[in-house]
This record gives C-alpha cells, structure tokens and sequence, in this order.
C-alpha cells in the first residue's frame, strides 16, 4: 500500500519558537494533502487541505498565519507552526491522496508536538 | 457543523467475543470509512462502504452503509488481543471534494 511518512515524529520547543513538520508520500504523488489535529482521546480534526502549487484551504477556526502550509511538490507538504505556545500542543497527522478519491487517503505516522 | 456520533465510546471485551458498534448521523454521506487507530500512530484504513445497503468484510471485519445512508455498523468477529486500539468512522460527500468528517471513535480493550 502507499506510504506517507512524517518528520519529526516528536518534537519538544520552547514557547515562542516555530516548529516545522514534514509529509512525505514515499511511492506515490500526492495531488492533495490534508493536516489533522488530535488532542488526548478525541477525534481528528481537519485544519486544512493543501493542493500541490496552491494556496492551503483552512477549517473555519484554524489562523492560517499560525499554522503555515507548503506544498511546494507532489510529494512533501510542510505544516509551520509559528510562534508556538503550550496550547498548540498536540499529535499533528498529515495524509496524502493520489487525487482518484476519498477512499485515497493515507495517513502518516503523527508528530506528538509538545510546547514547554 | 456536521458531527457523527459514534457508539459505544468504549468498551471491554474478553478476548474471542464477537464485538458491534456503530456511527450516526444527522446528514446523509455518499461514503463510509472505518479506520483503526493505534497509541501513538495513525489512523489506518480498514473497510470503505460507498453504496446505500452494501455490506463488506475485510477478514474478522464486516462492515454495512446503512440504507437511509446516515449510518454504519462495523462488526468484529473472534476478537484477539491486537484488536486493542480507537475505531473512527468517517463520512464523506460528494460536495466537500476530499474532506472526510470523523467520528468520535470508539475505544476497544480486549481482556486476554
């Protein structure tokens, strides 16, 4: 099946500082790419979709001059979290679709963001 | 905004039971997916249901798109310890593009 890798898979900052985290699709071109947070025992929620040369599209509520997203290539897609605070401490987990469907969407491993 | 309701939230099994539970809706989805969540990674897709009434099975795993197509049951059969994890249901419409909403998920413990 197809691989979607993220990097890092943990990481740990002081507050103000910005944190960056890689999508990766590793045998496959990801025309879309989604970003999802999930706090302790809850559900998935999506923040924004990214379509490969185009502006990312934010969830209502989501800043999108905090939670900068890059898809510059058909593979890598990078969520920035700038000027971090312990609020936006959470499991980051991106996915990948070929663009064929929904039922297209493979998820990566998470990054576990902790802000201190 | 749209929500699915899962149910149970949680629930706790001896090991070889067969186990039910099942995702709602207020709206009607053209697809439903059920994925599998373990500690610390994520989600992994286990059964797609894409026509009112279809019923499909992915080994122990049978799943059915409810007929008013606001539903969806995900049954698990013999269950073993491995099952442990949080099941999500998630819906899409043809009219949110990509976009899958997700359930609360329901939290599965198997007792050995």
């Amino acid at each position: 099946g197809a691989v979607v890798s993220q990097h890092p898979s943990r990481v740990i900052c002081k507050s103000g500082t910005s944190v960056k985290i890689e999508c990766r699709s590793l045998d496959f071109q990801a025309t879309t790419m989604f970003w999802y947070r999930q706090f302790p025992k809850q559900s998935l929620m999506l923040m924004a979709t990214s379509n490969e040369g185009s502006k990312a599209t934010y969830e209502q509520g989501v800043e999108k001059d905090k939670f900068l997203i890059n898809h510059a290539s058909l593979t890598l897609s990078t969520l920035t979290v700038t000027s971090a605070h312990p609020e936006d401490s959470s499991f980051y987990i991106c996915s990948a679709s070929s663009g064929r469907g929904y039922n297209e969407q493979f998820f990566g491993p998470g990054t576990r963001l902790t802000v201190l | 905004g749209q929500q699915l309701n899962q149910s149970p939230q949680s629930m706790f099994i001896q090991e070889g039971e067969d186990v039910s539970m099942n995702c709602t809706s207020s709206s009607i989805f053209n697809t439903w997916l059920w994925y599998k969540q373990d500690p610390g990674e994520g989600p992994v897709l286990l059964i797609a249901l894409y026509k009112a009434g279809e019923l499909t099975s992915n080994g122990r795993l049978t799943a059915q798109f409810g007929i008013t197509r606001k539903d969806s049951f995900l049954n698990i059969s013999a269950s073993i310890p491995s099952d442990v994890g949080i099941y999500f249901c998630a819906g899409h419409k043809k009219t949110s593009y990509d976009k899958v909403i997700f359930g609360p998920g329901t939290s599965l413990s198997v007792i050995p």
